[in-house]
């Protein structure tokens, strides 16, 4: 099955920094990328995602890249501010599954 | 919020016992997904339902069990319960069989005494 590997498992930045989360997935045919933050004793919650027709998407201060090539993926924060202090999972899919396969998180905390 | 309902919030029980999790999808979503997240774990898919049928199993013992109702909730049987299974169990729904745009409820916090 598909094997999802995340790094760091933790980082610090500074506010106004920009945090960069990477993420390895195995398998050729996944084709789906979400990415969630989930703040602590609360849900994940979906904040940005990208299917493998399209390199980059950005939403505001969020952006994910996505290199098929290498099978990697990446989760890009600007302008971090103390709120997006969380732990933040990577999670793939592979077309036609039925499940997701998530990373082990990164927690981010975010020094004012 | 998701619009995903979970039900109860909180449970504490004792070992050996058996406990049922409730969950209530997105208006609109057929595919109800359970996940279960222990302590400074990351998330295991345990079980899929789409439309009332089962579609997928990840790590789910046998001791749980699963399913969808014809008005879509569902719910989650944990049985002969171990301190093991303390944990975070959480549902998420999508409109689809396939795992696209996936909503996650509160979840419910299971502790097993």
């Amino acid at each position: 099955g598909e094997n999802v590997e995340q790094h760091p498992s933790t980082l610090s930045v500074q506010e106004g920094d920009s945090a960069v989360i990477k993420c390895t997935y195995s398998d050729s045919a996944s084709n789906y990328f979400p990415w969630y933050k989930q703040e602590l004793g609360k849900r994940p919650q979906l904040i940005i995602d990208i299917r493998s027709n399209v390199g980059e998407k950005k939403d505001q201060r969020i952006a994910v890249t996505l290199n098929k090539t290498a099978k990697h993926f990446s989760l890009h924060i600007t302008e971090t501010q103390p709120e997006d202090s969380a732990v933040y999972f990577c999670a793939a899919s592979t077309a036609g599954a039925n499940n997701l396969f998530f990373g082990t998180g990164t927690r981010l905390t975010v020094i004012p | 919020d998701s619009g995903v309902t979970q039900t109860p919030k909180h449970l504490i029980t004792a070992t050996g016992q058996r406990v049922t999790l409730r969950c209530s999808p997105r208006s609109g979503d057929l595919s109800v997904y359970w996940y279960q997240q222990s302590l400074d774990q990351g998330l295991q898919f345990l079980i899929q339902y789409y439309n009332g049928e089962e579609r997928a199993k990840g790590n789910i013992l046998e001791r749980f069990s699963a399913q969808q109702f014809p008005d879509l909730h569902s719910e989650l049987n944990l049985s002969s319960l171990e301190l093991g299974d303390s944990a975070l169990y959480f549902c998420a729904s999508s409109q689809r069989a396939a795992a696209y745009e996936q909503y996650f409820g509160p979840g419910t916090r299971l502790t097993v005494t």
